[in-house]
């Protein structure tokens, strides 16, 4: 099972608004609507923000939203904040009854 | 609060053995579906394998570039996930996640991780 793709890395400046994309299958992304999204801080536990595609788990900023179109599904940040820079992951759920990740993406607020 | 705290990482050599585990707190365990993720240094997450509640029949799937040589157990009476790594590898080197599977698909909470060092 390959690695979903994403970009390595996304910047913005503070109170824009960014994407970032998670390109898949139709085995996996493209297949299934359990696409997620994690942000992870160095040193910290990943934390989910998006499930489902698009739903937000309690306390997740509504800044956080997440949508997919065919094989691609994307994470969109709006009003950046320093304090959301972090790598960010999407994961699905595969036709093999597995889970798959993106590479990761950095996220470097300017 | 839910908590997952990870232990049992450290130095091994190649070809050892390690047993990590997992306690989990704030969440009815036994009716969790867990699975574990890895992180090599410098790389993305990678989903290393998954255990059933004993409730949907108890089952684990993994991944295939570990199969064989991994497998993810559970003691419901402890709230303890376990994860045995035989055969070590230094591609094994890696910080190990415990996560609890809120939807079957959908990884919910993550422990802090355990670094996994495979070097001679």
């Amino acid at each position: 099972q390959s690695a979903l793709t994403q970009p390595a890395s996304v910047s913005g400046s503070p109170g824009q608004s960014i994407a970032i994309s998670c390109t898949g299958t139709s085995s996996d992304v493209g297949g299934y609507n359990s696409v997620s999204w994690l942000q992870h801080r160095p040193g910290k536990a990943p934390k989910l923000i998006i499930s489902e595609v698009s739903k937000r788990p309690s306390g997740v900023s509504d800044r956080f939203s997440g949508s997919k179109s065919g094989n691609t599904a994307s994470l969109t940040i709006s009003g950046l904040q320093a304090e959301d820079e972090a790598d960010y992951y999407c994961s699905s759920y595969t036709r093999s009854n597995t889970m798959v990740f993106g590479g990761g993406t950095q996220l470097t607020v300017l | 609060e839910v908590q997952l705290v990870e232990s049992g990482g450290g130095l091994v050599q190649p070809g050892g053995s390690l047993r990590l585990s997992c306690a989990a707190s704030g969440f009815s365990f036994k009716d969790a579906w867990m699975t574990w993720v890895r992180q090599a240094p410098g790389k993305g997450l990678e989903w290393v394998g998954r255990i059933k509640s004993k409730g949907s029949g108890g089952t684990t799937d993994y991944a295939a570039p570990v199969k064989g040589r991994l497998a993810i157990s559970r003691d419901d009476s402890k709230n303890t996930l376990y994860l045995q790594i035989n055969s070590l590898k230094t591609e094994d080197t890696a910080v190990y996640y415990c996560v609890w599977m809120t939807t079957a698909e959908t990884p919910g909470y993550w422990g802090q991780g355990t670094l996994v060092t495979v070097s001679s």
